[in-house]
């Protein structure tokens, strides 16, 4: 079975920086898809970043991006010039080609954006 | 477009007590779940479907029942509440895209508490 593992529960980072989240995911399969969800205090999950397996270059939104390493099976995501309205939970999540949108969520980092 | 919509958004409900939460979805997704999510937990898969007429198991069913008898809607049963399932509950709808899976639409949620 595939599992997701955000081994940071909390981070803050200050407004204008750079800060990085880390997920790290188990599985057998070789082809797969990633993503990055946002939860703020609305409660609602918005979709960050996507990154399919086979493909090689990380995915960037802005001033969203991820450094996957598909052989350390690691997809951490970066936010750059950080903003107050980027204070958030934030959910790493891992879906395998084909499974019928059966995705895999990760514990989840909250992340505070400080003024 | 209204995307998912959920309801209710907040509900109390007794121990022993059923209901059901409404999920409908107007964007021809086939696929449709639902998760819980607790804190320090990330999002937990309860049952998920592929199509009208197909559903299936995920991580956590006991205690719930799901029906997909059109492509829009996919209800939530609680057939007997216990204080256990007090959570906050996701819908979420997706489909494949030209360029392959672009990962959930998600409802707004609901928050059950059992007491």
């Amino acid at each position: 079975a595939q599992t997701v593992t955000q081994s940071q529960p909390e981070m803050s980072v200050q407004e204008a920086e750079t800060v990085t989240l880390s997920c790290t995911y188990d599985t057998s399969e070789n082809n797969y898809y990633l993503f990055w969800y946002k939860q703020p205090p609305s409660r609602q999950m918005i979709l960050v970043i996507r990154q399919e397996a086979y493909k090689q270059q990380n995915a960037t939104e802005n001033r969203f991006s991820v450094n996957f390493q598909k052989a350390a099976k690691s997809f951490s995501l970066k936010i750059s010039d950080s903003q107050l309205g980027d204070t958030a939970m934030y959910f790493c999540a891992f879906m395998k080609h084909g499974a019928g949108g059966k995705l895999i969520f990760g514990q989840g980092t909250e992340l505070s954006v400080k003024p | 477009n209204a995307g998912v919509t959920q309801t209710p958004k907040f509900q109390v409900l007794k121990t022993g007590q059923s209901m059901t939460l409404q999920c409908a979805q107007d964007m021809n997704h086939e696929y449709m779940s639902w998760y819980r999510q607790d804190p320090g937990m990330g999002l937990r898969l309860i049952h998920y479907s592929v199509g009208a007429g197909i559903t299936d198991q995920g991580e956590v069913p006991n205690g719930y029942n799901v029906s997909r008898s059109t492509t829009e809607d996919f209800p939530l049963r609680l057939l007997s509440a216990a204080p256990s399932q007090t959570s906050v509950y996701f819908c979420a709808s997706s489909t494949n895209g030209q360029g392959g899976y672009y990962g959930y639409t998600f409802g707004s949620g609901t928050r059950l508490t059992v007491v």
